[in-house]
């Protein structure tokens, strides 16, 4: 089936530090991939939309110049968290469509434990 | 506005209960009806549904999708205590929209 790799799944970072989060579609090619953030004990929240060749569409109240996404091929798109804070801490979520498929479910990555201290 | 309701938000069970989550949904060009079992990371997919009255199952777990009333039901039969997880539905939407409840978190005490 589809596989979306996540990395890091785990990363601890200094507060003012920028960290780079990749969400990778192994053996299907997305045009579209979607991140989103949770909270402990709450649903998926969407962040951002990401188009390949494209901008990224963003959700009202997510900073852009805060979480740049780059979707630079069918496979790959990157969440920078930039001069991250402590309140940035979360777990972050990426998910894929498959590009082919019609009403393709959504594929996810096992998502990304941010820390920032 | 659209959106997408899942109730209870919180279910404690036993092992051997049936449990019924409900998912309605609000939303333009509706497309899809997905369910998806969360544990302690990722969610992983358990059904799409796209057409009224067809149930779909898979081992204990079946869900139908109700398109004139604007929800889905995942039921489950003889719970175990692995089936404790956060149950998530998300409705699709548009092209490429698609929106999630809050989600239901179930317990299954043994």
């Amino acid at each position: 089936g589809a596989v979306v790799s996540q990395h890091p799944s785990r990363v601890i970072c200094k507060s003012g530090t920028s960290v780079k989060i990749e969400c990778r579609s192994l053996d299907f090619q997305a045009t579209t991939m979607f991140w989103y953030r949770q909270f402990p004990k709450q649903s998926l929240m969407l962040m951002a939309t990401s188009n390949e060749g494209s901008k990224a569409t963003y959700e009202q109240g997510v900073e852009k110049d805060k979480f740049l996404i780059n979707h630079a091929s069918l496979t790959l798109s990157t969440l920078t968290v930039t001069s991250a804070h402590p309140e940035d801490s979360s777990f972050y979520i990426c998910s894929a469509k498959e590009q082919v498929i019609y009403n393709s479910p959504l594929h996810f990555g096992n998502g990304t434990r941010l820390t920032v201290t | 506005e659209d959106k997408v309701v899942q109730s209870p938000l919180s279910l404690v069970v036993h092992e051997g209960d049936t449990v019924t989550l409900n998912c309605s949904y609000e939303v333009t060009n509706f497309r899809s009806l997905l369910w998806y079992k969360q544990e302690k990371k990722a969610p992983t997919f358990l059904f799409m549904l796209t057409s009224s009255g067809i149930e779909k199952k898979s081992g204990r777990l079946s869900s139908i999708l109700d398109k004139k009333e604007l929800f889905s039901i995942l039921n489950i039969t003889a719970t175990q205590t692995g089936d404790s997880a956060i149950y998530l539905c998300a409705a699709g939407y548009n092209n490429n929209d698609m929106r999630f409840g809050a989600g239901t978190r179930l317990t299954v005490k043994p």
